[in-house]
């Protein structure tokens, strides 16, 4: 079946550093949506791309989906205490089911 | 503006039981959808609904049963639990039926002793 893999499965930066987080998809995606969630919350929806090469950004976050729609990533510049949490990656299958990333969960150290 | 509400926030059940789980969607949005969020893991498509209808459904057994009301709000079911059932519980609601950005609720933490 369809799978959506992020590497790492865990960073660990200083405060100020940057982070990325890759996605990897085994099929094309017609879009990709990328959530956050806290230690003990819930996910909250960050942003949707849905163009090939997309590139979005969001204060310090930047978002970009592969020319081919099969892979996306976060970068975050210059981290923050409260950037902590896992990202999660999330594509629509070939049913149209929303299947996440297995996430990458991020510790920022001040 | 209330947001996605689910209830109860905790539920410890023993195996064998059945259990009831319920969510109220974010005002405005007629598609409700279940995710299991085992710890550590990203959450996994149970079901969703529109129309008061089962529109998709993951790789989950058929103990796994839910509904959904007129008003949009909807119940997750589960009967005959096991050990592996617990995990989070998450309600997510969305604008139209398919993978629309989901909108989701605290979740409820289910535990099977």
């Amino acid at each position: 079946g369809q799978q959506v893999m992020q590497i790492p499965q865990y960073q660990h930066v200083q405060e100020g550093e940057d982070f990325t987080t890759y996605c990897n998809s085994s099929t094309t995606l017609s879009n990709i949506q990328w959530y956050k969630q806290r230690p003990g919350g819930h996910p909250v929806f960050l942003i949707q791309l849905v163009k090939s090469g997309e590139v979005k950004k969001q204060k310090r976050l930047t978002f970009q989906f592969g020319e081919a729609k099969k892979n996306s990533s976060l970068h975050i510049t210059a981290t923050q205490t409260t950037d902590v949490g896992t990202y999660f990656c999330a594509g629509p299958g070939h049913t149209n089911k929303l299947i996440f990333g297995t996430g990458t969960l991020l510790a920022v150290q001040p | 503006d209330a947001g996605v509400t689910q209830s109860p926030t905790h539920l410890i059940k023993t195996r064998g039981q059945q259990v009831t789980l319920r969510c109220s969607p974010k005002s405005g949005h007629d598609t409700v959808s279940w995710y299991q969020q085992a710890l550590g893991q990203g959450p996994q498509f149970i079901f969703q609904y529109y129309e008061e209808e089962e529109r998709q459904r993951g790789n989950f057994p058929d103990r796994f049963s839910g509904h959904q009301f007129p008003n949009y709000s909807s119940e997750l079911n589960v009967n005959a639990l096991l050990l592996g059932d617990s995990a989070l519980y998450l309600c997510a609601s969305s604008l139209n039926r398919g993978s629309q950005p989901q909108h989701f609720g605290d979740g409820t933490r289910l535990s099977i002793l």
